[in-house]
């Protein structure tokens, strides 16, 4: 299977801490995305780092990629009790369908 | 902008009916998937549109059909509905494929349940 795997499953944080969220994949990729899933709701996307950048930010989120390590991760700064939902990270391939790989998925939750 | 719309959001079904999800996008994209989620499971990819009057296979394919007759929609078939195929059906549209650094956009879904 193509699927990468996401760690943790689930991570539960007080307000203003820093989140952090690990994806790990098994094949060759142009580009690694990362997806946000509120409760009851379609999948947001988050940000999109390319198989030739080593890091990229978006407000308070930092994603960085290790292509000889077959890893990313995703950082929320700062963390706020909307951040809480599921989050993904999506393998775009080289070769292949026109096609994503999602993970399953850490689930977040943000304590007040 | 309503971005990508699904239809219904909520049905149940008797096994071995039929019924069709459509999926309406207003973006003008090209490309336009259909994916299931399941607890555990991530999203798998059922089939996918790179444009008007093609389809192909992803992962999950069996036991749907899918139609792109207009650019903007693009509807799933379930063709004899079984408990297995419960679950939530989310369509995605994209300006491009992955390859070309593309993000996808979801819609809210849909929930089926096979009984």
């Amino acid at each position: 299977s193509q699927q990468g795997e996401e760690d943790p499953q689930a991570l539960s944080i007080q307000e203003g801490e820093n989140a952090t969220m690990n994806c790990s994949y098994k094949t060759s990729i142009n580009n690694l995305q990362w997806y946000r899933q509120n409760s009851g709701r379609g999948l947001v996307h988050l940000i999109l780092i390319r198989s030739n950048e080593r890091e990229k930010h978006s407000g308070r989120l930092r994603v960085t990629l290790d292509t000889s390590k077959k890893s990313s991760s995703l950082l929320i700064t700062a963390s706020r009790a909307a951040d809480t939902a599921s989050y993904f990270c999506a393998q775009g391939l080289i070769q292949g369908a026109q096609k994503l790989v999602f993970g399953q998925g850490t689930r977040l939750t943000i304590n007040p | 902008n309503a971005g990508v719309t699904q239809t219904p959001k909520f049905r149940v079904l008797k096994t071995g009916q039929s019924m069709t999800l459509l999926c309406a996008q207003d973006m003008n994209h090209e490309y336009m998937y259909w994916y299931r989620q399941d607890p555990g499971m991530g999203l798998r990819l059922i089939h996918y549109s790179v444009g008007e009057g093609t389809t192909a296979k992803g992962e999950v394919p069996d036991g749907y059909n899918v139609s792109r007759l207009k650019k903007q929609n693009f509807l799933l078939g379930l063709e004899s509905a079984a408990p297995s195929q419960t679950s939530v059906y989310f369509c995605a549209s994209s300006t491009g494929g992955p390859s070309l650094n593309q993000p996808q956009h979801f819609g809210d879904g849909t929930r089926l349940s096979i009984l």
